[in-house]
């Protein structure tokens, strides 16, 4: 079975720009997660769906969204880049029970100038 | 609100030494726990889960009991290889009232060095 994809993997923007990040989860998966990782505050919870609806949500300003479509892959928008958004940002998906275990794709590392 | 604390890194270690690496959380509920490892370059790989108290996870020689009286998580591994050097991330699922969702709460990861 294919793991989590993530697309793309690096990606380079300046301030102010937008970007969007891909996720398709594992076949079969319902839920998608956000994380952004960076080295100062490690592993931090942007937002989950669920069955196209936002269903938990971390403590991120508005500037980061996100969606999921009817195929249960998700995207993430973040608008208005600081330097600050640089980051190494996982998806993780899992099935759909509070206890399932999260599986994460490999990242899209994004660089802000 | 939930909180995970592991031990601060590096850890560096010899070839088949024995490993410990501390976690103990916060919680107001029942969450279920976690160990995550990633690789250089890669995102996280689920190493075991642990989903009620006592549940002892277990997966490639890494064993973590869950210990609701202590309130930790501890990974230990018997004889380590060169091959284990990564980051290890302690992590627990947090359940919030009236949401049917979850989210992970991370240690900040203790980085195991493994030499030969």
């Amino acid at each position: 079975k294919a793991g989590v994809t993530q697309t793309p993997r690096y990606l380079i923007k300046t301030r102010g720009q937008q970007v969007t990040l891909s996720c398709s989860p594992i076949s079969g998966h319902r839920s998608v997660s956000w994380y952004q990782q960076t080295p100062g505050q490690g592993l931090q919870f942007l937002f989950e769906y669920f069955s196209e609806t936002q269903r938990n949500k971390g403590n991120f300003p508005g500037r980061f969204s996100g969606r999921q479509f009817s195929n249960s892959r998700s995207e993430m928008n973040v608008s208005t880049l600081e330097l600050g958004d640089s980051a190494l940002y996982l998806c993780a998906s899992s099935l759909a029970r509070v206890t399932d275990t999260q599986y994460f794709g490999p990242g899209t590392r994004l660089t802000v100038l | 609100g939930d909180s995970v604390t592991q031990m601060e890194g590096p850890v560096t270690l010899s070839e088949e030494a024995f490993l410990t690496i501390n976690c103990t959380y916060t919680a107001t509920g029942y969450p279920s726990l976690f160990w995550y490892v990633q690789y250089p370059g890669e995102g996280l790989q689920l190493l075991l889960k642990a989903t009620k108290a006592d549940d002892k996870g277990s997966n490639k020689g890494f064993e973590a009991t869950y210990r609701k009286e202590t309130t930790s998580f501890h990974l230990e591994k018997g004889s380590v290889q060169v091959s284990d050097s990564a980051v290890y991330f302690c992590a627990l699922s947090e359940t919030r009232a009236n949401q049917a969702g979850t989210a992970l709460i991370f240690g900040k990861g203790t980085t195991l060095s493994v030499s030969s």
